[in-house]
C-alpha cells in the first residue's frame, strides 16, 4: 500500500544551524503535501504546506521544496531557535482526496 | 472561538467497559477524521467522515465504531475496551474543497485500558 518514509528520525543541531528532513511517498497520484510540528503533549499544528504544482515555497525561516519525479519532499529550517524543538511530521495525500499518510517523525532537538 | 474539542482529554478505564470519545468542532468544517497516535509516534487514521451520515474505515484496522449525525459532532465509540486499545487519540476537521484542505487537530484523548 502506499506510505511515506521519514528520515532522519532524531535531529540534533545547535541553535543558529540548519535543519533538514526529508520525506519520500510511495503513491504518484498524492497532490498535497503538509508538515506538522508536534510539542511534547500537545496537538499536531500545520507549519507549512505545499501543493504538487509548486516545487518550492517559503514562509519566514522555514521552506519545503517538492521534487514530483523523484517522489520526494524535504522540510528546511534555517536560524533554528530553542523553541522549534518538537516532533515534526510530513503527510502526503492519498491519491487526490482529502486523507492523509503520515511519515513516522522526526524529533529535532535545538541545542542552545 | 472556532476550534475542535475532545473530551475527555484522559480516561482510564478497566477491561470490557464500553466507552465514547467525544469530538466537536466550530469550524464548520465538512470533513472531520480519527487518528490513532501513540506518544510521539506516527498518526494512524481509523476513521474519516466527509459529511452527515458519511463513515469509512481508514487505513488502520480499528474495532472501533464512528457515527456523523450532526456536522459539527464525530463520536468515537469503543463496545468493549482492551489494553492494546491504550494510545492516544486525535480527533481533526478540514475544509470541503481544494483550496482549504488543512486538517486541524484537537488536543487529543489519551486512553489507558488495564
Amino acid at each position: 500500500g502506499e506510505n511515506v518514509e521519514q528520515h532522519p528520525s532524531t535531529l540534533s543541531v545547535q541553535e543558529g544551524d540548519s535543519a533538514v528532513i526529508k520525506c519520500t511517498y510511495s503513491d504518484s497520484a498524492s497532490n498535497y503535501f503538509p508538515w506538522y510540528k508536534q510539542e511534547l503533549g500537545k496537538r499536531p499544528q500545520l507549519i507549512i504546506d505545499i501543493r504538487s504544482n509548486v516545487g518550492e515555497k517559503k514562509d519566514q525561516r522555514i521552506a519545503v521544496t517538492l521534487n514530483k519525479t523523484a517522489k520526494h519532499f524535504s522540510l528546511h529550517i534555517t536560524e533554528t531557535q530553542p523553541e522549534d524543538s518538537a516532533v515534526y511530521f510530513c503527510a502526503a495525500s492519498k491519491g487526490s482526496s482529502y486523507k492523509l499518510i503520515f511519515g513516522s517523525g522526526t524529533r529535532l532537538l535545538v541545542r542552545p | 472561538e472556532a476550534d475542535i474539542y475532545q473530551t475527555p482529554r484522559y480516561l482510564v478505564i478497566g477491561t470490557g467497559k464500553k466507552i465514547t470519545l467525544e469530538c466537536s468542532q466550530t469550524m464548520g468544517h465538512d470533513k472531520m477524521y480519527w487518528y490513532q497516535q501513540d506518544p510521539g509516534m506516527e498518526l494512524h487514521l481509523i476513521h474519516y467522515s466527509y459529511g452527515v451520515n458519511s463513515t469509512e474505515k481508514g487505513d488502520l484496522s480499528s474495532e472501533s465504531t464512528v457515527s456523523r449525525i450532526r456536522t459539527e459532532h464525530f463520536p468515537l465509540t469503543l463496545e468493549s475496551a482492551r489494553p492494546s486499545h491504550t494510545s492516544q487519540y486525535l480527533c481533526a476537521s478540514s475544509e470541503g474543497d481544494r483550496a482549504q484542505e488543512t486538517q486541524y487537530f484537537g488536543p487529543g484523548t489519551r486512553l489507558l485500558v488495564l
